[in-house]
């Protein structure tokens, strides 16, 4: 397994359209999380799925944006009628919990701009 | 709430200089602290981990020592090196929680 892994690393696109980014966790895992990372800041908690459930939004995560992990394995988010305030980085996580203190691995990321 | 604080960077070094990183956290309870390091146009990896007070996290030469009395996790090296160059983050985790709680990073350049 070669860790977590996002796919597109970049993606550009106009202001009102829809995008969607992929995230294939590392293999067994039951925890993944997303997280939103703006130029100089540190990454901002957006959401997390326990196997297929979708158990937190945070208020960063408007209408416009959507998750998904069917069969509770790779995940997809959806942003709707982008902004350009959604341009960032968008990190996603995978963790296997066996205590509270587990180690969550980061992908690469996707940067979105939107133009 | 729950909030991590590092000092602002950049932070420009000497190869072979000692670096210090600040980070202060506030939280509710004992949570766990972490440095991850992001090289550039690279994500997130786990430098080292504290789980409580009193533990020291280290690898690859850095370490960090979680102060309960002080509420801090400082990031130390005594020698950096160029390949060192890259925007550190320190972040907590409650007990409860599965969520991290990043600071805003700190890039650190270091200089042949």
């Amino acid at each position: 397994d070669t860790g977590v892994s996002q796919d597109p690393r970049h993606k550009i696109t106009k202001r009102g359209q829809n995008v969607t980014f992929r995230c294939d966790p590392i293999s067994e895992h039951n925890r993944l999380y997303w997280y939103r990372q703006t130029l100089g800041q540190g990454p901002e908690f957006l959401t997390y799925f326990q196997n297929e459930a979708q158990l937190e939004k945070s208020r960063l995560l408007s209408d416009r944006f959507s998750a998904e992990r069917p069969k509770g394995s790779f995940s997809t988010l959806e942003i709707q009628r982008t902004e350009q305030g959604d341009s960032a980085m968008y990190l996603c996580a995978s963790s296997l919990v066996r205590d509270m203190n587990t180690e969550a691995f980061f992908g690469q990321g996707t940067r979105l701009t939107v133009v | 709430g729950n909030s991590v604080t590092q000092m602002e960077g950049p932070v420009t070094l000497s190869e072979e200089a000692f670096l210090t990183i600040n980070c202060t956290y506030t939280a509710t309870g004992y949570p766990s602290l972490f440095w991850y390091v992001q090289y550039p146009g690279e994500g997130l990896q786990l430098l080292l981990k504290a789980t409580k007070a009193d533990d020291k996290g280290s690898n690859k030469g850095f370490e960090a020592t979680y102060r309960k009395e002080t509420t801090s996790f400082h990031l130390e090296k005594g020698s950096v090196q160029v390949s060192d160059s890259a925007v550190y983050f320190c972040a907590l985790l409650m007990d409860s929680s599965y969520k991290l709680i990043f600071g805003s990073g700190t890039r650190l350049l270091v200089r042949p």
